[in-house]
């Protein structure tokens, strides 16, 4: 069966860097894209990008292109998002999410239990 | 970036019918935007509902229905039942970047 595990709770000092894992299983990983979301304690869901896992194309959320970094490693069928330069008000749990396809970049089915993220000094 | 907006609230009667619509800051919404529905239940992830406008997954339940309306997208839930009362968001695109709406809390009551 499809799953996409991510990695466990991180906790960060402002400036720091974090890089969130997904590790898909049950499909050729190739054949589909990822896509990262996130949501701030109690807020509603923000789109941060879309990596495809067949070409490595990317397309980030005009507001942190600067700061994020999404790949995938595709001997591992793992997808990775690295968020640099953290701030108090990155604070979220992130996603990640299988596309329907390679092209897609929105969440299309299976989606990861999601890593909470806390940035705090 | 363009803003998504939904209605912040909605409640309806068990067996009722509720819409909830979707709009862009930059026009009408149309079937190029690409638009999904996803549900989202207290401490869980969220689930794909719909996209590209009306197409179900495969554990939508039938009684959920996206279309095109008044220059919006809707999600149509005719028969609500309790197990429906959660967080609903869209999320249109933009030339391949996406933006969600703010979300709607729908009440079952």
């Amino acid at each position: 069966q499809v799953q996409l595990v991510q990695s466990v709770t991180e906790v960060k000092k402002p400036g720091a860097s974090v890089k969130v894992s997904c590790k898909a299983s049950g499909y050729t990983f190739t054949s589909y894209g990822i896509v990262w979301v996130r949501q701030a304690p109690g807020q509603g869901l923000e789109w941060l990008g879309w990596i495809s896992a067949s070409n490595g194309n990317t397309n980030y959320v005009q507001k942190l292109q600067d700061r994020v970094t999404m790949t995938t490693e595709t001997s591992t069928s793992t997808a990775y998002m690295e968020l640099r330069s953290l701030r108090s008000d990155d604070t979220a749990v992130y996603y990640c999410a299988r596309g329907i396809n390679t092209v897609a970049t929105a969440p299309g089915d299976y989606w990861g239990q999601g890593t909470l993220v806390t940035v705090s000094s | 970036q363009a803003v998504v907006t939904q209605e912040p609230s909605l409640t309806v009667s068990p067996g009722g019918t509720v819409t909830l619509t979707c709009g862009s800051s930059t026009g009408a919404v149309t079937s190029g935007h690409y638009p999904y529905w996803f549900q989202q239940k207290p401490g869980q992830a969220p689930r794909t509902l719909i996209y590209d406008v009306y197409n179900k997954r495969s554990w939508t339940p039938a009684r959920f229905s996206g279309s095109l309306l008044g220059g919006k997208v809707a999600l149509t839930l005719s028969g609500a039942q309790p197990e429906d009362e959660a967080d609903y968001y869209c999320l249109l695109s933009y030339g391949g970047a996406r933006v969600f709406g703010g979300g709607t809390k729908l009440t079952v009551l």
